[in-house]
C-alpha cells in the first residue's frame, strides 16, 4: 500500500532557531512530492514541490525541502523559524504513472509550534 | 488572484438529512478533487473529475455522489447523513497539463451532523 509518514505529531521550536518537519514515503516509482500548510479553520496552502532535478527545493515563506531518494524522505526545513509559522503541515505525494489522475496521498500532519 | 471557492463554509445538518456542497475551481482549471478531513486526521481523497467526467474514485461512501458541470464547478451530494460524516470537506483544482502541477485548495466546508 502506498503511504506517507510524518513521524512527529508535533514539533516545538524557539523563534529564530532552525526547524525540520520530517516526511518519509512508501510509493511505487518516483513520486512527485509536496508540502502544504494548514492554518486553523483555513484550507491547505501550497508551500513547495519536488518534481525532478536539484534535491533541495525552495518554496514560499522561506521554507525549503530536501529530497533524499535513498531514504525516501522529503523533510521540510527553514533556517530561522517565526512565531507565525505555527500551523499544521502536511506532506503529500502523487504517483507518476500516467494512468494516475493526480490525487494526493497525505501524511498524518505535523503541528509546528514556534515559541517566542 | 482567483482562488478555489467553496460554499457554504459551514453547514449543520441532522442525521438522515441531505447536504450539497459546492466548489468553484480556479478559472481554466479542468480538474477538481474532493477530500474529506475528519477531526485530527489527514485529508482523504474522495473523488475527482476531469473535463466533467469522473476520473478517479477513492473512499467515497455510496451515499455520496458528485458531478462536475459545464462551467467546471462541482457539487458533492451527501444523503442519509451520519454522525461520522462530520468533517471538513475540501475541494481542490488544478490544470491537468501534467502530473507535476500543484493542486490549489479551497477553504473547505465544515459539515456538522447532529
Amino acid at each position: 500500500a502506498q503511504s506517507v509518514a510524518q513521524p512527529e505529531d508535533q514539533v516545538n521550536v524557539a523563534e529564530g532557531n532552525p526547524l525540520t518537519v520530517k516526511c518519509t514515503y512508501s510509493v511505487s516509482g518516483n513520486p512527485y512530492l509536496f508540502w502544504y500548510v494548514q492554518y486553523p479553520n483555513r484550507g491547505l496552502q501550497f508551500l513547495l514541490k519536488y518534481i525532478t532535478g536539484d534535491n533541495l527545493v525552495k518554496g514560499s515563506y522561506g521554507f525549503e525541502a530536501e529530497f533524499n531518494k535513498s531514504q525516501t524522505s522529503f523533510h521540510l526545513k527553514k533556517p530561522s523559524a517565526l512565531v507565525s509559522d505555527s500551523a499544521l503541515y502536511f506532506c503529500a505525494v502523487r504517483v507518476r504513472e500516467s494512468s494516475n489522475t493526480g490525487k494526493l496521498i497525505f501524511g498524518q500532519g505535523t503541528t509546528l509550534q514556534v515559541k517566542p | 488572484a482567483a482562488g478555489v471557492i467553496q460554499s457554504p463554509r459551514h453547514l449543520i445538518k441532522e442525521k438522515r438529512e441531505t447536504a450539497t456542497l459546492k466548489c468553484y475551481p480556479i478559472p481554466r482549471h479542468d480538474t477538481v478533487y474532493w477530500y474529506q478531513q475528519g477531526p485530527g486526521q489527514d485529508p482523504q481523497f474522495l473523488i475527482s473529475f476531469y473535463e466533467k467526467m469522473q476520473s478517479d474514485k477513492g473512499s467515497i461512501p455510496d451515499r455520496f455522489s458528485a458531478q462536475q458541470f459545464s462551467d467546471y464547478h462541482s457539487e458533492l451530494n451527501m444523503s442519509s447523513l451520519e454522525l461520522g460524516d462530520s468533517a471538513l470537506y475540501f475541494c481542490a483544482s488544478r490544470v491537468r497539463g501534467g502530473l507535476n502541477t500543484e493542486a490549489f485548495f479551497g477553504q473547505g466546508t465544515r459539515l456538522t451532523v447532529v
